[in-house]
């Protein structure tokens, strides 16, 4: 099956400054990689996603990139804020069995401290 | 309605008791799933339902039940549990097809077990 490799584990950045977060997949037929914030006590939540013909994705300050060669996928903050503080954890997807639902892998978490 | 709600938010039970998680969605999504999500780790798949239909086990302890009476509603009935079963089990719910959806999370019932 899908293993996702997450690091670092924790990030400590100052305000304003940019945050990265690597993780790896195992499984080629993976093709569809999403990440999710989770806050305290909340739920995970969509912040951004990318699909394997898709190299790179930027939604204002967040943005994605994939090496489906490398089987590599990162999340980059930019300008980061005090709000940006949350565990963050990527997930890899295989390509849709019909009618089968979506199996997601999440990776392990990042623990993300935005210090003001 | 674009949120998914489950209930109870907090559940305490002692290990020979029954009891069940509920969750619901109303946004039309076919496919539904449970996930348990222990302390500082991430969620892990326990089931997948699409078209009320399980189509995804995945080797979870006979104690958990999961039930999907219709498009909207997915249950979780617990019996016999063990203190290790103690966690915060997360809903969500995604459309089906291609391409690949966004999973929508409930806030999660979170279960002490006695």
């Amino acid at each position: 099956g899908e293993n996702v490799e997450q690091h670092p584990s924790t990030l400590s950045v100052q305000e304003g400054d940019s945050a990265v977060i690597k993780c790896t997949y195992s499984d080629s037929a993976s093709n569809y990689f999403p990440w999710y914030k989770q806050e305290l006590g909340k739920r995970p939540q969509l912040i951004i996603d990318i699909r394997s013909n898709v190299g790179e994705k930027k939604d204002q300050r967040i943005a994605v990139t994939l090496n489906k060669t490398a089987k590599h996928f990162s999340l980059h903050i930019t300008e980061t804020q005090p709000e940006d503080s949350a565990v963050y954890f990527c997930a890899a997807s295989p390509r849709k069995i019909k009618a089968a639902g979506n199996k997601l892998t999440f990776g392990g978490g990042t623990r993300v401290l935005v210090k003001p | 309605d674009t949120e998914v709600t489950q209930t109870p938010k907090h559940l305490v039970m002692g290990m020979t008791n029954k009891k069940s998680l509920k969750c619901e969605q109303h946004m039309g999504h076919r496919a539904m799933y449970w996930y348990k999500q222990k302390a500082k780790k991430p969620p892990e798949l326990m089931f997948v339902y699409s078209y009320e239909k399980l189509s995804i086990n995945e080797s979870v302890p006979s104690r958990f039940s999961p039930e999907c009476p219709n498009s909207s509603l997915l249950n979780l009935h617990l019996h016999a549990l063990q203190p290790e079963d103690s966690a915060l089990y997360l809903c969500a719910s995604s459309q089906v097809g291609l391409p690949i959806n966004e999973q929508f999370f409930g806030p999660g019932t979170r279960l002490t077990v006695l």
